[in-house]
This record gives C-alpha cells, sequence and structure tokens, in this order.
C-alpha cells in the first residue's frame, strides 16, 4: 500500500527565517507530485507540481520554492519567510496516469510569527 | 486554460433538507471531474469521481452528475446531515495532458439542526 508522509507536523517560525517542507512517498513508483497551500480559513491553492525527479512546475509561486532530489520526495522552501507564508502545506499525489485521484498527506501548519 | 468555478462562500442549511453545490468548468477537453471534502483540521479526501459512461458516482449519500453539454458536475445529497459540515472542493484533472489538477475555490456547507 502506498503512503504519503508529511513533515513536520507543524511549525513556528519567525519572519525571515529559512523553512525547508518536506514529502515522501513509499509504495509507488514515479508519482506525480503536488504542493497546496490553505490560508487559515481559506481555499486551496495548487503552488508546484512535479511529474518527474528534477522537474518542477510552478504554478503560483509565492515567493516560495520547490525540488524534488529523488523519485519519491517534494521539498518546499524558502530562504525568507514573510507573515503570509502563514496557514496549512499540503503534499499530494496522482498516478502517472491522466485523471486519477489526488492523495493528500496529513499536511504541515506553519505559523509565521 | 482550465477553470472552476463554485458556488461562493458559506452554504448554510437544515439538517435534513436537500444539498445541491454547483460546480461548472472550463475546458478545452473533456476533463475529469471530481469532489473533495475537507473536514476542520483534515486533509482534503476524494468524496466522488467523474465517470466516461455517464454512470452516476455516490458515496456516503452525495452524487453528482457530469453534463458535458452544460459543463456542469453539481453536488446532491437528498438529505443533510450533521456530519456533512465541511469544505468541498470541485476539481478537474486530465485536461491537455500537463497531469495538473485545477481546483475550485471552494464551498464551506455549514449544517444546523
Amino acid at each position: 500500500a502506498q503512503t504519503i508522509h508529511q513533515w513536520p507536523v507543524a511549525e513556528i517560525k519567525a519572519v525571515g527565517s529559512p523553512l525547508s517542507l518536506g514529502c515522501t512517498i513509499k509504495g509507488k513508483s514515479s508519482p506525480n507530485l503536488y504542493w497546496y497551500w490553505q490560508a487559515t480559513g481559506g481555499t486551496l491553492q495548487q503552488l508546484f507540481y512535479s511529474i518527474t525527479v528534477g522537474q518542477v512546475e510552478s504554478v503560483v509561486q509565492l515567493n516560495l520554492s520547490a525540488s524534488r532530489p529523488k523519485d519519491d520526495q517534494f521539498i518546499l522552501s524558502t530562504e525568507k519567510l514573510l507573515l503570509s507564508h502563514s496557514g496549512f502545506y499540503l503534499c499530494a499525489w496522482t498516478r502517472q496516469i491522466s485523471n486519477e485521484r489526488l492523495f493528500f498527506g496529513h499536511g504541515t501548519k506553519l505559523s509565521v510569527l | 486554460g482550465d477553470s472552476v468555478t463554485q458556488t461562493e462562500g458559506l452554504v448554510t442549511l437544515t439538517e435534513g433538507l436537500p444539498v445541491m453545490l454547483n460546480c461548472t468548468y472550463q475546458s478545452t477537453y473533456s476533463p475529469f471531474l471530481f469532489w473533495y471534502v475537507q473536514h476542520l483540521n483534515e486533509a482534503p479526501k476524494l468524496l466522488l469521481k467523474s465517470f466516461t459512461d455517464n454512470k452516476r458516482p455516490e458515496h456516503q449519500g452525495f452524487h453528482a452528475t457530469l453534463h458535458k453539454s452544460s459543463s456542469s458536475f453539481h453536488l446532491q445529497k437528498s438529505s443533510a446531515q450533521l456530519s456533512d459540515s465541511a469544505l468541498y472542493y470541485c476539481a478537474l484533472s486530465g485536461s491537455s495532458n500537463t497531469n495538473k489538477v485545477v481546483f475550485g475555490t471552494g464551498t464551506r456547507l455549514q449544517v444546523l439542526p
């Protein structure tokens, strides 16, 4: 069975500090990977997606970057956090077939102070 | 590009009344449509996915019919329950082979006793 693990579960960070969020998918080779962001009380916004190692497409950057260093790993990062980065970050995957459903991780709650 | 439009904001209704959340889409191709549900402090989960053969998907009492003529995939339930209170997202994928999933802005459903 496939599993998706996000880390950390929650973070409290200072404005201007760096951030790195991670996501690992086990049990599935070559998945499509996605990062979504949700402001508190807000709706889902797709940030990045990747269909293969080393290749990442940006949808909305929000002063963030993403990388896929391994087939099963997706990293979201920034060197300087803004207050507006606060929210809920969700990693998701689909099979490498069109029209497939998304499987979401449990998410990371980020508070920037 | 592809887009999804949902009933805006908050929908409030009384337990036992029927539910209808609107979803329309724009796409050059024939995408698949999805409904995801997100309960408070949880990740979104798949509720329904459209079929290619015009069958009507059903799950947990919810159903939705894909109408290509009107580009709609409205979510319906005959009788709302308190536990249905959540955020509902309509999404499309599989269009133009980009592997990009496009979400609507979400509709928050609040069911009152």
